[in-house]
């Protein structure tokens, strides 16, 4: 079945330098949406950013991420991280339409210090 | 703005127990989903629906059952509650159409703690 990989359960870096969160997606669908959802401490999920388009960059909040279809990734990245960019990240898949729901990855925990 | 509200935000009950967690949304969306989040394991789908009447199960349907009574809400029944079901539990709507402007918006989410 469909499925999404983040490698990193937690990531921990120092304000300023860039973050780069991995995801790789499995699905016989041909045309599938990508999402990155955030989740700040004691809040819920709320959509980051997203994409359909293979091979563009698709930008929001100072974040972007470009959907490969050759090689099924979706990554994640900052050019300079911020304290308050400290949260949970979910990579997630939509077979598109008609599509029962997303399915989301495990998740990576971004922590930033000072 | 789009608005998912969740009741009870918690919920302490008892071993053998029935618990019901409640969703209402004002998206006028056809589609509204629950999760569970638990660390390590993300979110995962536990029940779905397409609108009034219709339920479907998710990926981890065992020992819950849905009820979409009315396209504004949903709920989420544990007949039976058992210590395993303790997490955080999320409602979301979302838009049937899964074009571009797909989107879920999610809840507050609610704490259960089964004992």
């Amino acid at each position: 079945g469909d499925s999404v990989t983040q490698t990193e359960g937690l990531v921990t870096l120092t304000e300023g330098l860039p973050v780069m969160l991995n995801c790789t997606y499995q699905t016989i669908y041909s045309n599938p949406f990508l999402f990155w959802y955030v989740q700040h401490l004691n809040e819920s999920p709320r959509l980051l950013l997203k994409s359909f388009t293979d091979n563009k960059r698709t930008e929001h909040q100072g974040f972007h991420a470009t959907l490969h279809k050759s090689s099924s990734s979706f990554h994640l990245q900052k050019s300079s991280a911020q304290l308050s960019d400290s949260a949970l990240y979910y990579c997630a898949l939509s077979e598109g339409q008609g599509g029962r729901a997303l399915i989301f990855g495990t998740g990576t925990t971004v922590s930033v210090s000072p | 703005e789009a608005a998912v509200t969740q009741s009870p935000r918690n919920k302490v009950a008892v071993t053998g127990g029935k618990v019901t967690l409640s969703c209402n949304q004002t998206n006028n969306h056809n589609n509204m989903y629950w999760y569970r989040q638990d660390t390590g394991h993300g979110l995962r789908l536990i029940h779905y629906s397409y609108g009034a009447g219709s339920t479907e199960k998710g990926d981890i349907p065992d020992g819950y059952k849905a009820s979409r009574p009315s396209q504004e809400n949903f709920s989420l029944i544990l007949e039976l509650a058992t210590p395993s079901q303790t997490s955080v539990y999320f409602c979301a709507s979302g838009d049937e159409n899964w074009g571009r402007d797909a989107e879920q918006f999610f809840g507050p989410g609610t704490r259960l703690t089964v004992l």
